[in-house]
């Protein structure tokens, strides 16, 4: 496709429920990044994939977090029991191995 | 550890009058060093980039930084801000061995006056 593009754009859990975010990236791009923006903030790194592979989760605030990119296209971050705290944008980005990121449109997540 | 602070939280200014947004960095050598604009809603676009050589780095929508190693700062700046301007400014860096594991600062929002 022409951009990232993430889905959904807004959801809305329910404290506990189990959520799962969609990331396509650009077409040909290697590398996919998972990013966490809270309000007021800055992005911030959760994980990084070459292909398939997952190179870096250090920033994976727990292991409720969860990402896959099973065929190095598409990738999912999945979070289990949210908490409120979860509350954030959650911001994929992709590039074809360099160091210039193109970032999709975020998904808004509001656990309530 | 690396960082990035952006000193200005909020900054005001009239449609027509030049910008200057701030940007200091702490990380042990040269980073890679991004600007991105956020409007409401929106994902991140890249303003312009500095890896290496001319420390003056021109970008998109007239916008350019310049690359200040002695003050660890990367200051963007745009000579005459239009209202559609008015965004959210955000400044990166990378390690040069992270490719695109970027570190942020927490952003300056702008408002343009008419």
């Amino acid at each position: 496709g022409a951009g990232v593009s993430q889905s959904p754009r807004y959801k809305v859990a329910k404290r506990g429920q189990d959520v799962a975010l969609r990331c396509d990236p650009i077409s040909g791009h290697v590398s996919l990044f998972w990013y966490q923006q809270a309000l007021g903030q800055g992005p911030e790194f959760l994980t990084y994939f070459q292909n398939e592979a997952q190179l870096d989760k250090s920033g994976l605030p727990s292991d409720r977090f969860f990402a896959e990119r099973p065929e190095g296209s598409v990738s999912t971050l999945k979070i289990q029991r949210t908490q409120q705290e979860d509350s954030a944008v959650y911001l994929c980005a992709s590039s074809f191995l360099g160091n210039t990121i193109y970032f999709g449109e975020g998904s808004w997540l509001t656990v309530v | 550890a690396q960082s990035v602070t952006q000193p200005d939280i909020h900054i005001t200014v009239s449609e027509g009058a030049s910008l200057e947004l701030r940007c200091n960095y702490s990380y042990g050598a040269t980073p890679y060093l991004f600007w991105y604009v956020q409007s409401p809603g929106q994902g991140l676009q890249l303003l312009l980039k500095y890896f290496s050589g001319d420390t003056l780095v021109q970008g998109i929508k007239g916008f350019e930084a310049e690359f200040k190693r002695s003050q660890s700062s990367f200051n963007l700046r745009k000579p005459s801000v239009h209202w559609s301007d008015a965004a959210e400014y955000f400044c990166a860096i990378q390690g040069s061995t992270n490719a695109g594991k970027s570190t942020f600062g927490d952003g300056t929002t702008l408002t343009v006056k008419p």
